[in-house]
């Protein structure tokens, strides 16, 4: 079982064009991380929120913890081809374990 | 400072048979994972290690799954024997501690076919 799912699966944009991508749950977590996960390569850490409410931004990508800490998005400004990839936020299920989501793929094309 | 290794990165090899990876994870970090990441969905945890003992195997099909951190360093896992279903690719990742909250450092991966 998921504890979270993450929309849409896939979104393919222009470049220049903005996106949005859903990471939600039924389950209230501590925290929440976000990765980006590259063809043939494993998911890289891009930000960890901790504060229900909290807004983190990393150049053109803005992150955002939901109030209730169920809930978080990742909005990016002006998409570049460089931002292809596999998103993940994952959450812990415990002290000391991460559970995924599935991923929203996106696809920036030139 | 080097990122985690593993290899192979690619394997073929037809049902029945066995396959072993390994991985290497970042110099001085205590706690190691494993992870079958299947296409189209995220990474799940199939062990987790704190220096050389287990600290999480629930999701480990045991009965042809094992893997082992010897030294607290280094790790292999194996599948004997491998089953259609079993490809998919496995990611290794370390972190400096224990904790959920951590940042999670990832392998490239092994890209297993069982044909």
């Amino acid at each position: 079982t998921q504890l979270l799912e993450q929309s849409p699966q896939f979104l393919s944009i222009q470049e220049g064009e903005n996106l949005t991508v859903y990471c939600n749950s039924s389950s209230v977590f501590s925290s929440l991380q976000w990765y980006r996960q590259e063809p043939g390569e494993g998911p890289v850490l891009l930000v960890t929120v901790v504060t229900g409410g909290e807004v983190k931004k990393l150049k053109r990508l803005t992150f955002q913890f939901g109030d209730t800490r169920k809930d978080s998005s990742l909005h990016i400004t002006a998409a570049q081809p460089g931002d292809t990839g596999l998103y993940l936020c994952a959450g812990p299920s415990n002290d000391y374990k991460l559970s995924f989501g599935a991923g929203t793929t996106v696809t920036v094309r030139a | 400072e080097a990122g985690v290794a593993q290899s192979p990165r690619y394997k073929i090899i037809e049902k029945r048979q066995s396959v072993a990876f390994w991985c290497n994870p970042i110099s001085g970090h205590a706690t190691l994972y494993w992870y079958q990441q299947i296409l189209g969905q995220g990474p799940k945890l199939l062990i987790q290690f704190q220096n050389n003992g287990v600290v999480d195997d629930s999701q480990l099909p045991k009965d042809r799954f094992s893997a082992e951190r010897l030294k607290g360093v280094d790790s292999t896992l194996k599948i004997q024997p491998a089953k259609l279903e079993d490809s998919a690719v496995y990611l290794c990742a370390s972190s400096p501690w224990q904790g959920a909250g951590n940042e999670q450092f990832f392998g490239p991966g092994t890209r297993l076919t069982v044909l």
